[in-house]
């Protein structure tokens, strides 16, 4: 199985500002993702996170508000950019395909509190 | 827009007692779907993960069953204990390498 880390695993926030989450795989992945899990709700997919270019998002979500980078296999960023209360929630970063597995694997969550 | 619903939001029973937790989708063309538990404030755990091929999966005091055709999953737990108290999530994998989750379960297990 695979081991993701994630940092910050919270942060307390002001209106306007903007937080960098950063994704570690322990290996070599295929695809990694971020999710949003608000309050109360099950989890949502943000955008697909490729490597070397630019994130595929979903619908009701875009590069400017959150840019996401994954410069190798194993690393990735999500940023929320100009944050309001509207945007606490736990972010989730996970990957699959490793080694020809299926299973997705998920970070123990950033928890982030917008004042 | 594939669709993923869990039976019941909430359950809650005495410990001993097997827990039987539902899963339906829409789209019967599934890559394949993971059972998953999340303990309040924290990440998801992997449970099982059912192929499309599959009809099921065991692990533990844990059983996944899969029937496409019907779009239906459900996750048994056998002999529940208070430790199994989580919420429970269902997650397809359709074609397009996304998950859909369902909102969840949320299982009591009393002492």
């Amino acid at each position: 199985s695979a081991v993701i880390s994630q940092k910050p695993s919270r942060d307390i926030c002001q209106r306007g500002t903007s937080l960098t989450i950063q994704c570690q795989v322990d290996s070599q992945v295929t695809m990694m993702f971020w999710y949003r899990q608000q309050p109360g709700q099950s989890l949502t997919l943000i955008a697909t996170a490729n490597q070397g270019s630019e994130a595929t998002y979903e619908s009701g979500f875009v590069i400017d508000k959150f840019p996401i980078s994954r410069p190798n296999l194993t690393f990735s960023t999500l940023t929320v950019s100009n944050m309001s209360p509207e945007d606490s929630s736990i972010y989730l970063c996970s990957a699959i395909g490793l080694a020809g597995q299926e299973t997705q694997y998920f970070g123990p969550g950033t928890r982030l509190l917008v004042l | 827009k594939q669709e993923v619903t869990q039976i019941p939001a909430a359950l809650s029973v005495p410990e001993g007692e097997n827990l039987v937790l539902n899963c339906s989708f829409t789209d019967s063309a599934i890559y394949n779907l993971q059972w998953f538990r999340q303990d309040p404030g924290k990440g998801l755990t992997s449970l099982l993960l059912i192929q499309s091929s599959q009809r099921e999966q065991t692990s533990g005091r844990l059983n996944a069953s899969l029937d496409k055709s019907s779009g239906r999953s459900t996750l048994y737990i056998a002999a529940s204990q208070p430790g199994d108290s989580a919420t429970y999530l269902c997650a397809v994998l359709f074609n397009d390498y996304k998950l859909s989750f369902g909102a969840g379960t949320t299982v009591t297990v009393r002492a």
